[in-house]
């Protein structure tokens, strides 16, 4: 058991740039999540894959943003025109089923300038 | 008003201590009850995971949930200086697959 894995762990760029994070969940789950997470607050649930298919979006999850799961194993999360409120940690996390525990990756930390 | 709400902390408690951590909720439909440790710039580690009412152990870590009033509780024994972090509970309903956070206490244990 290897753990989520999430690259690049730090992301800094200008304000109205793209930038897209990957995460790899633990092998055998099939259901993978992203999260936001700002200071001094709990993570957010922003969408679910259910193998490859994306199953809930969030209202936080604007049509800037897009996610990914091709064969269903690792995901992408895609930001375009990046906005200073889009600066925050966010976090993949994966189970191995419905109400089984999820497991969190240590987090991409993206830094508007 | 938040879905789950968390003593806000920060606690400060010397090492051998216990802590006690406490949530709220408002969602009945919650099942399923978790807490979760989190180092700085680390992701959230799972210490707990528990489905509705009673109490579970692991270690030095205690669990508890009561429904009824919809009020969860981790306590920690005999706290160390690498217990210092901020506590996150998290909860879900049976058909859930989202997590709702409370916004976390920060716990810090001096040697």
């Amino acid at each position: 058991d290897t753990g989520v894995s999430q690259n690049p762990r730090h992301k800094i760029t200008k304000r109205g740039q793209n930038v897209t994070f990957r995460c790899d969940p633990i092998s055998e789950h099939n259901r993978l999540y992203w999260y936001r997470q700002t200071l001094g607050q709990g993570p957010e649930f922003l969408t679910y894959f259910q193998n490859e298919a994306q199953l809930e979006k969030s209202r936080l999850l604007s049509d800037r943003f897009s996610a990914e799961r091709p064969k269903g194993s690792f995901s992408t999360l895609e930001i375009q025109r990046t906005e200073q409120g889009d600066s925050a940690m966010y976090l993949c996390a994966s189970s191995q089923g419905r109400n089984q525990p999820q497991h969190f990756g240590d987090g991409t930390r993206l830094s508007i300038l | 008003q938040k879905e789950v709400e968390q003593d806000p902390g920060p606690l400060s408690v010397p090492e051998g201590a216990i802590v006690s951590l406490n949530c709220t909720y408002s969602n009945s439909a919650f099942q399923y009850f978790m807490w979760y440790r989190q180092y700085s710039r680390k992701g959230p580690e799972l210490l707990m995971y528990t489905y509705s009412s009673g109490n579970k152990e692991d270690g030095r870590f205690t669990a508890q949930v009561d429904k009824s009033s919809k009020y969860i509780s981790l306590f920690i024994r005999d706290s160390q200086p690498s217990d210092s972090a901020t506590y996150l509970c998290a909860m879900s309903g049976s058909n859930d697959y989202k997590l709702s956070f409370g916004a976390g206490t920060t716990v810090t244990v001096r040697a």
